[in-house]
């Protein structure tokens, strides 16, 4: 089955700074890789995702990653704020695997201002 | 629409004790799954569902079962709980297709195992 590994596990940076989370996963029929933000006590939360036939995709200070021969996929966060402090998770998936994930440990992102 | 709910928000179980952690979504999706939420270790799938009748095991699924007789509903069992189902459990849902894989999850439930 899929195994998907990320790293770090925790990050802390410099508000203004950027911030890079890696990932990467097992299985070759992956197709569909999220990323998801979790505030304290809160539920998870959707902010970028990718598809395999896809190699970058940005969204103002989010953009994401994909290298399917090298099974890994990155999120990269610019101009680092103190609301972007959450834990961030990544996960994989393929379309005809009834959309179950399979996530990442998770990093907690500290910005400090 | 209220999206995904779970209930109860919070429960404290004794070991051996049974109980159902409810999850219901509103938005017609045909997929949901179960899964967990400890320390260090992310989230890991415990079963899911392509839909009404449908379920199949995921990552940890051992010491829960699950059923799925409407699309709305999708129940997940401890049938004699233990101190490691201490955790948070989070339902999601989604639809099928290409397009649609973004899961949307319900706000959890908190179970402690004494």
């Amino acid at each position: 089955g899929e195994n998907v590994e990320q790293h770090p596990s925790t990050l802390s940076v410099q508000e203004g700074d950027s911030a890079v989370i890696k990932c990467t996963y097992s299985d070759s029929a992956s197709n569909y890789f999220p990323w998801y933000k979790q505030e304290l006590g809160k539920r998870p939360q959707l902010i970028i995702d990718i598809r395999s036939n896809v190699g970058e995709k940005k969204d103002q200070r989010i953009a994401v990653t994909l290298n399917k021969t090298a099974k890994h996929f990155s999120l990269h966060i610019t101009e680092t704020q103190p609301e972007d402090s959450a834990v961030y998770f990544c996960a994989a998936s393929s379309y005809n695997q009834g959309g179950k994930l399979i996530f990442g440990q998770g990093t907690e992102l500290s910005v400090k201002p | 629409n209220a999206g995904v709910t779970q209930t109860p928000k919070f429960q404290v179980l004794k070991t051996g004790q049974s109980m159902t952690l409810q999850c219901a979504q509103d938005m017609n999706h045909e997929y949901m799954s179960w899964y967990r939420q400890d320390p260090g270790m992310g989230l890991r799938l415990i079963h899911y569902s392509v839909g009404a009748g449908i379920t199949d095991q995921g990552e940890v699924p051992n010491g829960y079962n699950v059923s799925r007789s409407t699309t709305e509903d999708f129940p997940l069992r401890l049938l004699s709980a233990a101190p490691s189902q201490t955790s948070v459990y989070f339902c999601a849902s989604s639809r099928p297709g290409r397009s649609y894989n973004e899961q949307f999850f319900g706000p959890g439930t908190r179970l402690t195992v004494l």
